[in-house]
């Protein structure tokens, strides 16, 4: 099974600041014949099912706003959130689609300091 | 727009069979570009993938779970089900249905808490 380790697990930061999530895979998920990074970033609030932000990595999904990014490649990935707004307050997953069973990080609970 | 609704009972009684249905609405099950897929969360934990399910039947299982789970489609009423036997007080969690494309999930139900307790 690939692991999926996230730092930290858990992070304060300030309305407006910057908050730098990471996720490590035990194995690379990139796919040589298409180059591309089998990573995606999920956003979770209390009480409802996660949410797709970012999947390939690095592409942004259909509405999410644009300060989420996704970086990385390989086995070490970021999400980045340029500028936090009172509901980004949830806890963020990272996951491995590269092969099964698929699993995701721990989780990072993010709050506002 | 596509909604997934899981149903099933949210207490079973230890060794017993948890089973859970997910009815897609807004979309076909049929549709030759999505995997369909449960997962669950056990309270204040995170995300555990269970099994994923084609439209032909085609499956993917997690090796941790597959001796115990047994996942199934039903074209006819847009639905697809999971059976997991054998339950123990381990298995209590939110359970989600959700929809893979590429494998990763776009889409999830709003989950349904199955506990598991005497």
């Amino acid at each position: 099974d690939i692991v999926m380790t996230q730092s930290p697990d858990s992070l304060a930061v300030s309305l407006g600041e910057r908050a730098t999530i990471n996720c490590k895979s035990s194995q690379s998920v990139l796919y040589s014949s298409n180059n591309k990074n089998y990573l995606g970033w999920y956003q979770q609030k209390p009480g409802q099912p996660p949410k797709l932000l970012i999947y390939w990595a690095s592409t942004r999904e259909s509405g999410v706003p644009d300060r989420f990014s996704g970086s990385g490649s390989g086995t070490d990935f970021t999400l980045t959130i340029s500028s936090l707004q009172a509901e980004d307050v949830a806890v963020y997953y990272c996951h491995q689609y590269y092969n099964t069973p698929y699993t995701f990080g721990q989780g990072t609970k993010l709050e506002i300091k | 727009q596509l909604q997934l609704q899981e149903s099933g009972p949210g207490l079973v009684k230890p060794s017993e069979t948890l089973s859970l249905t997910c009815t897609v609405s807004g979309g076909s099950i049929s549709s030759a570009s999505y995997y369909w897929a449960w997962i669950r969360q056990p309270p204040g934990r995170g995300l555990e993938w269970i099994a994923s399910i084609y439209y032909s039947g085609y499956i993917h299982h997690n090796p941790s779970l597959k001796s115990r789970v047994t996942i199934s489609v039903d074209t006819s009423k847009n639905q697809f089900s999971l059976k997991l036997s054998s339950v123990t007080a381990a298995d209590t969690a939110v359970y989600y249905c959700a929809r893979q494309y590429n494998n990763y999930v776009t889409s999830w139900g709003q989950g349904t808490l199955v506990t598991v307790s005497s």
